[in-house]
Formats: structure tokens, sequence, C-alpha cells
């Protein structure tokens, strides 16, 4: 079984460009997350789809972030314009509707780095 | 508010020798799960090994088991004849029972010694 596929991995911009990443969940997988993960600090949730809608975006700052998931299959998420503050990791987490689906299943990640 | 601590930001620990990484966490929830994530460096986030609340025997995967205290609100991690591709950084983490948001703790980085 695939995982979590995620690109590019690494991304380096300065600050006020536009940045883009994309996940591609585990098949079957209707839940799809965003989380940031700022160095020394655990995931935090950005945004959770379930299928392509919205479930949770309450930690999404919202001027400056969005993401996508049209189809219910792949998304996106966008940083226009980026910050230093964002220097992150950007993980992508996918989860089964079901059973086990309080398990989630993550990506490698994209770091992403503002200067 | 519901969170997780993680008091150890590094351990180290021998080569075949067993650690114990902590965690504790706050929650006035009675139905929830509750996880130790590893992350190798530059490597993604894989899950080690998940706890129901409502289940009273400690989980246990090969040499990865916890120590789950409920009325303590601590669910700590064993890690049994440590191997050096244990070196990683562990989360432990919360998820309500009827939520799909998970909690992480600020990690232990472990360094296993040869």
């Amino acid at each position: 079984e695939a995982g979590v596929a995620q690109s590019p991995r690494y991304k380096i911009i300065e600050k006020r460009q536009s940045v883009a990443f994309w996940c591609n969940p585990i098949s079957g997988h209707a839940t799809l997350y965003w989380y940031q993960q700022i160095l020394g600090q655990g995931p935090k949730l950005l945004i959770q789809f379930q299928n392509n809608g919205v479930v949770d975006d309450s930690q999404l700052p919202k001027d400056r972030f969005s993401a996508e998931r049209l189809k219910g299959v792949d998304s996106t998420l966008k940083i226009q314009p980026a910050k230093l503050e964002d220097s992150a990791v950007y993980l992508c987490a996918s989860s089964f509707i079901g059973q086990l689906q309080e398990t989630q299943y993550f990506g490698p990640g994209t770091r992403l780095l503002v200067l | 508010a519901q969170t997780v601590t993680q008091s150890q930001p590094e351990m180290s620990v021998q080569e075949a020798e067993t650690v114990t990484l902590s965690c504790t966490y706050d929650t006035s929830e009675s139905d929830y799960y509750l996880f130790w994530y590893k992350q190798p460096p530059s490597r993604q986030m894989i899950l080690v090994i998940r706890q129901e609340a409502y289940k009273q025997q400690n989980a246990t995967e090969n040499r990865f088991s916890v120590n789950f205290q409920k009325a303590a609100k601590s669910f700590s991690l064993k890690i049994s004849d440590s191997q050096l591709g244990d070196a990683a950084m562990y989360f432990c983490a919360y998820r309500p029972f009827r939520d799909d948001k998970i909690i992480f703790g600020k990690g232990t980085r472990l360094h296993i010694l040869p």
C-alpha cells in the first residue's frame, strides 16, 4: 500500500513570495489533514478535509494560507504572501473512515524556509 | 483545554538497554485515544503504538509498550532492547473519541549510544 505522498520535499523562498504544496493521500482515505510543524515543536493542525469539504480550519491563518481538495483526493496548500515565521515543515496526513479511523498516516513533509 | 506535555526534551540510552519516555495529558473527556509517534531525522512520522482509554490493558507492539495510568493522566512509552534505528523524535499525542483533531506534545529527542 502506497503511503501519503507530498511534494516538493524542500522549498526555499523569499518573504512575500508565494508557495504551494501538494499532497496525495493513501488511496481510499476520505479524511486529509495539513499540519504545520515549527522546529522544536509538535505538529499543529491547520486544516482538515472530509472528502472535498472543510471540517476544521480554525487554526488556518486565512489572510495568507489557503487550501483546497477539489476532487476529494489530492490537496494543495498555498501561502501567499509568505512570512519569515512560516518557515516550518508542512505535514500532510490522511485517515480512513471506519476501522482505525483514529489513526492518521503521515507523509514525509515539505520543509519550507522563508528568507 | 486539552494539552499534552512531554517533560523530557532529550534523552539518551545505551544500545540494548531500556528507556522510558514520559507523557502527561489533560482532558475532561472519558473516552479518547493516545498515541506515540516516531519521527526519524528527515523522515516521515510513523505510528509506534496506540491506546484506547477504555481499555485497561496496556498496549504492546514488539519492543514498545506503554504504561497507561488513566487516573493520573499519564502515558509513558517503554522501549526495550534499544536499537540504533530507534533514534528519533518521539511525540505523544491525544485524540478525543468524538473528534478527529490530534493534539501533539512537543516531543522528546531520543539518542541511542552505541
